[in-house]
């Protein structure tokens, strides 16, 4: 099973628009962390956000929010007043932190493609 | 800037032939990470690294090689025995494996 799903291949929102891109997760840890990261056509990848398991309050960083729905074990993004420099992939990760080799690493989804238009 | 450089952009490789792609960082972090990124695919992890001298195979480690000489650097060789090697190739470092990672703009490997 894949431990982080991203059902949108695609994403068309209009300029100042707001936009949620979806992820949710598989883990039986109690204890892991959730990011997102932005990929434009350069290819490098940029941080964006970060939710911990334990972590009461949504996280937030600027225009990006993280809509934190433990239960349902969802993580989805949400960019309020998109701007034309968004366009960009999408990609949601995991890090699961009670691993036997002591060590933790993050899982990828497949990511969302969004594209702004004026 | 502090910042992780991947050299070269572009890299093509021939029949049977080994090359090695480049990944340094003066961030001053211990963890670094290889990962591969297919078109339509999500980043799958290759082999990463905590401490020099030290490394673990990730998801898709068949047909690659690294070594971890220096903290700072972090080389992967695609050998011949990958028979599939046209990919993305994404380095990444991070102050532990518990934090975030920084990546490098990537290196593009195509088979002639």
């Amino acid at each position: 099973a894949q431990k982080i799903t991203q059902t949108q291949p695609g994403m068309f929102v209009q300029e100042k628009e707001a936009v949620t891109l979806d992820c949710t997760y598989d883990t039986s840890d109690p204890s892991y962390g959730l990011f997102w990261y932005k990929q434009p056509s350069s290819g490098e990848m940029i941080f964006l956000i970060y939710q911990g398991s334990y972590d009461q309050q949504n996280a937030t960083e600027g225009r990006y929010s993280l809509n934190f729905q433990k239960a349902r074990k969802s993580a989805n993004l949400v960019i309020s007043a998109s701007q034309l420099g968004d366009s960009a992939m999408y990609f949601c990760a995991m890090r699961e932190d009670s691993r036997d080799s002591g060590y933790s690493t993050l899982t990828f989804g497949k990511g969302t493609m969004l594209l702004v238009s004026p | 800037d502090g910042g992780i450089t991947q050299s070269p952009k572009y890299l093509f490789r021939k029949e049977g032939q080994n090359v090695t792609l480049s990944c340094e960082q003066n961030l001053n972090h211990d963890a670094m990470y290889w990962y591969r990124q297919d078109p339509g695919q999500g980043l799958r992890l290759i082999y990463y690294s905590q401490i020099v001298n030290d490394f673990q195979k990730g998801d898709i480690a068949e047909g690659y090689s690294v070594s971890r000489e220096k903290k700072e650097s972090f080389p992967l060789t695609v050998t011949s025995a990958q028979k599939n090697p046209t990919a993305f190739y994404l380095c990444a470092s991070s102050i532990s494996t518990y934090e975030k990672l920084f990546f490098g703009s990537g290196t593009q490997l195509s088979v002639l």
